[in-house]
């Protein structure tokens, strides 16, 4: 079945490097989005991937894929207090494309 | 300029009572959802409509009744409330041309049942 998993809690040190790790199980998927999650608030599309591409890079997001483990990765460079969140990794399975299926986010602690 | 709004942003309510979330969006979307996220922060999906038409259905206790009047708005009813039901209810929608297609959302509803 369709199943996208990420860890639940993360924390780095203000001006660390932040790597949100995502896996997923549907090899077919077209788009792989990440959402961010600030508190009390709705969820803001970040950034997200085409299933053809290795790498996506905006200003401080990188975005890996490697569709052979299917493992898509989030880093967020000179992470700062505002990227407190919770980071969402989501899938456009092939076979439906009106339905995304959902990581159970991972809560980023920045620390100064 | 709100892309996609909802109305309440909080409910407080008490166990038995009939309620309703509204949802609108101006973003000339065709598609629309209603999410829950439970205290725990997970997001699981509960009704889709594509142009006024039930498209995603999950398991959702048959109290909940979604009702798309047209493709800008989709409201959500509720009857006869349980503490279970407390969350935060957000509604998103999305376009069906261009790339991505991702999915836009609202501010959420948190509703409270005691």
């Amino acid at each position: 079945g369709e199943d996208v998993e990420q860890s639940l809690f993360l924390s780095v040190r203000e001006g660390d490097s932040s790597v949100i790790n995502c896996t997923y199980t549907d090899s077919s998927s077209t788009y792989l989005y990440w959402y961010k999650q600030e508190p009390g608030a709705g969820l803001q599309l970040l950034t997200y991937i085409f299933s053809n591409m290795d790498m996506k890079q905006d200003q401080r997001l990188t975005v890996l894929l490697n569709k052979k483990d299917k493992h898509l990765s989030l880093r967020i460079a000179d992470t700062q207090t505002g990227d407190s969140a919770i980071y969402f990794c989501a899938e456009t399975p092939a076979g439906n494309n009106r339905k995304l299926i959902w990581g159970l986010g991972t809560s980023l602690a920045v620390n100064p | 300029d709100t892309a996609v709004s909802q109305t309440p942003k909080y409910l407080v309510t008490q166990m038995g009572n009939d309620k309703s979330i509204k949802c609108e969006q101006n973003l000339g979307h065709d598609t629309m959802y209603w999410y829950k996220q439970d205290s725990k922060k997970f997001l699981k999906i509960m009704f889709s409509y594509n142009n006024k038409e039930l498209i995603i259905n999950e398991t959702v206790p048959n109290r909940f009744s979604p009702k798309s009047p047209d493709k800008a708005h989709l409201n959500l009813h509720i009857n006869s409330l349980e503490l279970g039901d407390s969350a935060v209810y957000f509604c998103a929608s999305r376009g069906t041309s261009g790339g991505a297609r991702e999915q836009y959302f609202g501010p959420g509803t948190r509703l409270t049942v005691t």
